[in-house]
């Protein structure tokens, strides 16, 4: 079937590490592309999208993702971490076949120590 | 400006009985949407209203799911009768066009559990 996989369901990183979070898709044509992060007791926030242009996407609070036609990858990157980043990250698209509707990965917990 | 706004926050309910969720959205979004996560899984779409008209209720589960916009402001969802596989959390989500790169603000969910 086809998805949106994000690869690691949790991660624990400590402070100052750098940060990649991967994200594959395995839908064909032309995909928008989302990365969102719900802070603990708080709304989904939308971190960076891409829809054309540059593959690499800035983003809010240091993020950045790298989207990669021929891997169908989105992966999101951040050099270095810091304990507010702790939160749930999610990956989702806008495959062609489905309209508007975002289709979402499972999700990544991350965790920051500090 | 407000954000998405939905509540209750929390709800639980003994299995047989009728939630009703409510969703605010930011005013002015013609576009609405329901997403829901169960058991930590991902999070799925359910359906989409533009002012007070379905226009996509293709993710609803069953018949024991009803999302109503009257007027095109506020949306309710009810689950009647609520059943256990329910639980989870429901979303909401409003944006300025239905086109995605408009990007969708969402609420802070509700937590459904169902006992």
């Amino acid at each position: 079937a086809q998805s949106v996989s994000q690869h690691n369901h949790h991660v624990i990183l400590s402070e100052a590490a750098s940060l990649e979070l991967g994200c594959n898709y395995s839908y064909g044509g032309t995909v928008n592309l989302f990365w969102y992060v719900q802070y603990p007791g708080q709304h989904l926030q939308l971190l960076l999208k891409y829809f054309s242009g540059d593959p690499l996407v800035k983003g809010i609070k240091g993020f950045e993702a790298e989207f990669i036609k021929s891997k169908f990858s989105f992966n999101l990157r951040k050099p270095s971490v810091q304990w507010s980043d702790t939160a749930e990250y999610f990956c989702a698209v806008t495959p062609p076949e489905y309209g508007n509707k975002l289709v979402f990965g499972a999700g990544t917990i991350l965790r920051v120590k500090s | 400006e407000a954000g998405v706004t939905q509540f209750p926050s929390h709800s639980v309910i003994e299995k047989g009985q009728t939630v009703t969720l409510r969703c605010d959205p930011i005013s002015g979004h013609d576009n609405l949407y329901w997403y829901r996560r169960v058991m930590g899984k991902e999070i799925k779409f359910l359906l989409h209203f533009v002012k007070e008209s379905k226009q996509d209720e293709s993710g609803m589960p069953n018949n024991r799911f009803l999302a109503e916009r009257t007027g095109g402001t506020y949306s309710t969802l009810k689950v009647q009768p609520a059943e256990l596989e329910d639980s989870g959390v429901y979303f909401c989500a409003s944006s300025q066009a239905a086109a995605a790169n408009y990007g969708y603000t969402f609420g802070s969910g509700t937590r459904l559990t169902v006992v």
